[in-house]
């Protein structure tokens, strides 16, 4: 699998829009990026999944550009809630993989 | 929504003594996982289970880990004679992906188990 860089830690304000990028440059044709948020002393929890171009719900926004070395999470308008530790992943289409968790990257959001 | 379970929230034991964790995944869901989080670490792999076997297990689920399903709800991880070292948070958690729309599927994560070894 990929490898996943990310920054450790990150800061911002309440109302402001969050971007994470994270680099995959090893990523496979078969491989999906994908990004889970944890929670102290919760199970992680995914947030978004995607192959290429932009995915968007209704929590983030994922940009990956056309060769896949990298993505960004986006968060729009933050606040205090979304306090947490999020994790950029590379993932095996289908089923039954195992997920490999780097360090993440720490947001912490203030008022 | 349906959510993975486990229980207990928190446990304490003493040193050698087997410990039993136990999960309840999402109904319909056909594989299980176990992570465990050391405080402050990353997540890290345990084991997968599929029909009924194991199908993919790390270097840390040695021969004192087991798994089990015992029936059809329930997902048991086993330490057979805990180690300081296997103080943790353990995670359950299961997926599907007979939706087929060919993405990398979705793991559903419980709320974990606290496991505190003396």
């Amino acid at each position: 699998l990929a490898k996943t860089t990310q920054p450790i830690s990150m800061d911002s304000y309440e109302g402001q829009e969050v971007n994470i990028t994270c680099s995959h440059n090893n990523i496979a044709t078969n491989d999906y990026i994908t990004w889970y948020q944890q929670f102290p002393s919760q199970g992680p929890r995914f947030i978004i999944q995607g192959y290429k171009t932009k995915v968007t719900n209704e929590v983030a926004s994922l940009f990956i550009p056309a060769d896949r070395k990298s993505s960004t999470l986006s968060l729009p308008r933050v606040s205090l809630s979304d306090t947490a530790v999020y994790y950029c992943l590379v993932a095996h289409t289908g089923g039954g993989n195992k997920l490999t968790f780097g360090t993440g990257t720490q947001l912490k959001v203030e008022l | 929504e349906p959510e993975v379970t486990q229980t207990p929230s928190h446990q304490v034991t003493q040193m050698g003594q087997e410990v039993i964790l136990r999960c309840v995944p999402i109904s319909n869901h056909l594989y299980f996982y176990w992570y465990r989080q050391i405080l402050g670490q990353k997540v890290e792999f345990l084991v997968s289970f599929y029909n009924n076997e194991i199908s993919e297990k790390s270097e840390i689920f040695d021969d004192q880990f087991s798994v089990e399903r015992p029936d059809g709800s329930n997902f048991t991880l086993k330490i057979r004679s805990t180690k300081l070292e296997d103080s943790a948070m353990y995670f359950c958690a299961s997926s599907d992906t007979r939706d087929g729309r060919g993405h990398a599927e979705t793991q559903y994560f419980g709320p974990g188990t606290r496991l505190l070894v003396l």
